[in-house]
């Protein structure tokens, strides 16, 4: 099974400041996906094929990465990106997820 | 617009059996795989269990292998989880959801199964 491990698992920025959010896998794989979740809904797809951002997501976003190593970035942070936020891999099943990224606004 | 609305959770002992239910509307059924997937506060999200459009095909993680059963009707448009032999550590929030280039695209609204006595 492929382990994914995502750092920091909580963070704080105010608005304005960049974040970046790192995700690294035992193993290696061909594209990361991540997913944001606010308390009380469901997670949503943010980012696709490690790079590719899902129709709504706002550009200040981007995510990059690969073999074992990927991450996503908030070029500046905006009050709406409070979240948790998920990597997952679909390279080997069963399909795992991260544990997750708090990301808190300062 | 795509819906998925899942039902059927609730307490259950440890070693009973639950039923959960995902309603799908908005999209052709027939056409998509359908998965399980489960969120544990403590331990994030899990992919739980997968099922082909036909439903000939299914795949599950290694602990639920043997004890849930996922299953579809097609004609319903509704998504099943069978859960038997029930333990503490598949308490957990169960999600519905479809995939696509996105990954998983469209997630129900959760629904919470609890084993405890």
């Amino acid at each position: 099974e492929i382990v994914l491990t995502q750092s920091p698992t909580t963070i704080g920025a105010s608005p304005g400041e960049k974040v970046t959010i790192t995700c690294r896998a035992t193993s290696s794989v061909s594209y990361i996906y991540w997913y944001q979740q606010k308390p009380g809904a469901s997670p949503k797809p943010w980012i696709y094929d490690t790079s590719k951002l899902a129709s709504g997501v706002p550009n200040r976003f981007s995510g990059s990465g690969s073999g074992t190593s990927y991450s996503l970035t908030i070029n500046t942070m905006e009050t709406e990106d409070a979240a948790t936020y998920y990597c997952q891999q679909w390279s080997s099943s069963p399909w795992t997820f991260g544990g997750g990224t708090k990301l808190e606004l300062k | 617009e795509v819906q998925l609305v899942e039902s059927g959770g609730g307490l259950v002992q440890p070693g009973r059996s639950l039923k959960v239910s995902c309603a799908a509307s908005g999209f052709t059924f027939s056409n998509y795989a359908m998965h399980w997937l489960r969120q544990v506060p403590t331990k994030g999200l899990e992919w739980v269990a997968s099922i082909s459009p036909s439903g000939g095909g299914t795949y599950y993680r290694d602990s639920v292998k043997g004890r849930f059963t996922i299953s579809r009707h097609n004609a319903i448009s509704t998504l099943y989880l069978q859960m038997d032999s029930l333990r503490s550590e598949d308490t957990a929030t169960y999600y519905c959801a479809t995939h696509s280039e996105l990954g998983f695209d469209y997630w129900g609204q959760g629904v919470m199964v609890t084993g405890s006595s």
